[in-house]
């Protein structure tokens, strides 16, 4: 079984400091990881994805996730946050092998203050 | 742009009516999905399509019925839905499922709102 928490579902900072979204996973098996974006009234973009290469992952936007697996976590950074990632984010995880779905948590509202 | 295209982006539907929700996707991938997203619930896998074949189907009541009927088109047929089916319905599609590592691409959703 594979389950994503994203702890705090509102996270509020101010233009220009440092975003810190939570992503921890649980996986029985090695996982595949991603982060999402939403912005208002549209799909989910991909940011980033973790498939075992490094374990920092660079994404767009300036955003960067690292991979830690003995605290089975995936937290989502940028330094600087800009008004425009003011959206709603999510982190997924895939088992991989015969699983093939995406289990998504229940995502974090960023609101970025001028 | 994410090369997934829906339609209707909204739509309003009492509970008597039947209505059909539409993906395209442009990308030449095999495998579609739709997401139902709730608020303050987590995406809901409702079914995926790999090469046009059902290979899952999240057990989501039969008021809704999927159909697709090649690897570019998905539809969603809808009716006698309940208010409680209210939502965002995403469709997705991504290459053909492998090892789990595939990037999913979203539409831009449906919002459905049953009176």
């Amino acid at each position: 079984a594979q389950s994503v928490t994203q702890l705090g579902s509102h996270v509020s900072v101010s233009e220009g400091a440092l975003v810190l979204l939570r992503c921890n996973y649980s996986s029985s098996v090695p996982p595949y990881l991603f982060w999402y974006v939403q912005y208002p009234n549209q799909g989910l973009q991909l940011l980033l994805k973790y498939t075992s290469a490094a374990t920092l992952v660079k994404g767009i936007n300036g955003f960067e996730a690292e991979f830690k697996k003995s605290e089975t976590s995936f937290h989502l950074t940028k330094p600087s946050a800009h008004m425009r990632d003011a959206a709603e984010y999510f982190c997924a995880v895939n088992s991989g092998g015969s699983n093939y779905k995406l289990t998504f948590g229940k995502g974090t509202l960023l609101t970025v203050n001028p | 742009e994410t090369g997934v295209t829906q339609t209707p982006r909204h739509l309003v539907m009492g509970m008597t009516n039947k209505k059909s929700l539409k993906c395209e996707q442009h990308l030449g991938h095999n495998a579609m999905y739709w997401y139902k997203q709730s608020a303050k619930k987590p995406l809901e896998l409702m079914f995926v399509y790999n090469f046009k074949e059902q290979t899952e189907n999240n057990s989501v009541p039969s008021r809704f019925s999927p159909e697709c009927p090649n690897s570019s088109h998905l539809f969603l047929h809808l009716h006698t839905l309940q208010p409680e089916d209210s939502a965002l319905y995403l469709c997705a599609s991504s290459q053909a499922p492998g090892g789990g590592q595939e990037t999913q691409y979203f539409g831009p959703g449906t919002r459905l709102l049953v009176l």
